[in-house]
């Protein structure tokens, strides 16, 4: 149980356009979606906290312009790169938690976002 | 303080041996720390969690001790297999708001260790 999907699992774009991430919870009602950002080789940075049907909480440094993020229903996050430069080319990871699981986290496959 | 330390950066252990990896935080207030299996390309995988009211924890041939005055906690894995070959990351937890609900938890990462297991 608690698994987490994202698409699209790689995507490749030009530079200026915007990018699309889903994060879908399979078999659960995801209360809580996080988004981390990987850099090669370096640990999971995380961007932001988002609640169902609220705005998100962005970390220090992560410009909430650029980096939009949306949690319409219990199953679904979407991190949309606005603008995206080749500097957003990165690995982006989402999970999910429920309000029974408290502090463990569902982890998604993560999307590799490459900008041209 | 947020930060969780986490060493070796790096770690190649004969196959049947123990892997060995450890961790430190500052924060008091971490009261989850679970450690994540990452293979390359792939999101990470909870391995095994320990709470601090318990000084180890074994799964298997997964074994996490976990030394609440010293604020610090190791991995074990016992047996080393190549398909443990991954980047291993420790992690701590702490609840950042006065809501207890699921979304009030945060995990902040070790910055990994990368084990290779070999034959």
């Amino acid at each position: 149980g608690a698994v987490v999907s994202q698409h699209p699992s790689r995507v490749i774009c030009k530079s200026g356009t915007s990018v699309k991430i889903e994060c879908r919870s399979l078999d659960f009602q995801a209360t809580t979606m996080f988004w981390y950002r990987q850099f090669p080789k370096k640990s999971l940075m995380l961007m932001a906290t988002s609640n169902e049907g609220s705005k998100a909480t962005y970390e220090q440094g992560v410009e909430k312009d650029k980096f939009l993020i949306n949690h319409a229903s219990l199953t679904l996050s979407t991190l949309t790169v606005t603008s995206a430069h080749p500097e957003d080319s990165s690995f982006y990871i989402c999970s999910g938690n429920y309000r029974d699981s408290y502090n463990e986290q569902f982890f998604g496959p993560g999307t590799r976002l490459t900008v041209l | 303080q947020q930060q969780v330390k986490q060493s070796p950066q790096s770690l190649i252990v004969q196959k049947g041996g123990i892997s060995i990896i450890n961790c430190a935080y500052e924060n008091t207030a971490f009261d989850y720390f679970p450690w994540y299996q990452q293979f390359p390309g792939k999101g990470p995988a909870l391995l095994i969690a320990i709470r601090p009211d318990v000084s180890e924890k074994k799964e298997g041939r997964f074994t996490i001790s976990f030394n609440k005055s010293a604020k610090q906690f190791s991995l074990h894995i016992m047996d080393s297999q190549p398909g443990d070959s991954a980047t291993y990351f420790c992690a701590a937890s702490r609840s950042v708001g006065a809501d207890s609900g699921a979304g009030s938890y945060q995990l902040t990462f070790g910055k990994g260790t990368k084990l290779s297991v070999i034959p």
